[in-house]
């Protein structure tokens, strides 16, 4: 069974500032790591994902995350903040193969201040 | 190439009442499945299918019923609908590397 915490419900940072996203899984078998970005009103868009390939990955609009398995970690993260970043953020998980589903964290609304 | 697609975008049904969220993905995908969004929850694995005939439950399964047909539509049936039920629903079909494609959602409010 795996699981996702996201720390962090809410995170406000300034325009241009460092955006950090916070998530932690648990996995029993190596597992594949997603970020998803939802938009008002929209589903569920794929930023990137991690599949056991090299451990920093990047992804669309600039976001990128690395995965840290010793912390078992994989932190989204950009360098600078803009105002069309304002989303709500999902990490999610598989473990390995099989045929669940994904395992998502409950969500990280980010909001850009100007 | 249109992806995920799911109808209806918006619902409102009374107590008892069912109902059928259509879902339908043209890029060939053997696997599908359904998800719940709440507030607050995140996304809740509804049902899974593998292939055309095969399904499977998933986290929260009770009080929905599915079945694949075809490997393009997987409908998701709410048989008597409760309050407990007021959700947004997405539909995704899996590529490789287990990428997920997500449908724009089903607005479901059960009064």
């Amino acid at each position: 069974a795996q699981s996702v915490t996201q720390l962090g419900s809410h995170v406000s940072v300034s325009e241009g500032a460092l955006v950090l996203l916070r998530c932690n899984y648990s996995s029993s078998v190596p597992p594949y790591l997603f970020w998803y970005v939802q938009y008002p009103n929209q589903g569920l868009q794929l930023l990137l994902k991690y599949t056991s390939a090299a451990t920093l990955v990047k992804g669309i609009n600039g976001f990128e995350a690395e995965f840290k398995k010793s912390e078992t970690s994989f932190h989204l993260t950009k360098p600078s903040a803009h105002m069309s970043d304002a989303a709500e953020y999902f990490c999610a998980v598989k473990g390995g193969g099989g045929a669940d589903g994904l395992t998502f964290g409950k969500g990280t609304h980010l909001i850009i201040q100007p | 190439n249109a992806g995920v697609t799911q109808t209806p975008k918006f619902q409102v049904l009374k107590t008892g009442q069912s109902m059928t969220l259509q879902c339908a993905q043209d890029m060939n995908h053997e696997y599908m499945s359904w998800y719940r969004q709440d507030p607050g929850m995140g996304l809740r694995l509804i049902h899974y299918s593998v292939g055309a005939g095969i399904t499977d439950q998933g986290e929260v399964p009770n009080g929905y019923n599915v079945s694949r047909s075809t490997t393009e539509d997987f409908p998701l049936r709410l048989l008597s609908a409760a309050p407990s039920q007021t959700s947004v629903y997405f539909c995704a079909s899996r590529g490789g590397y287990n990428e997920q494609f997500f449908g724009p959602g089903t607005r479901l409010t059960v009064l």
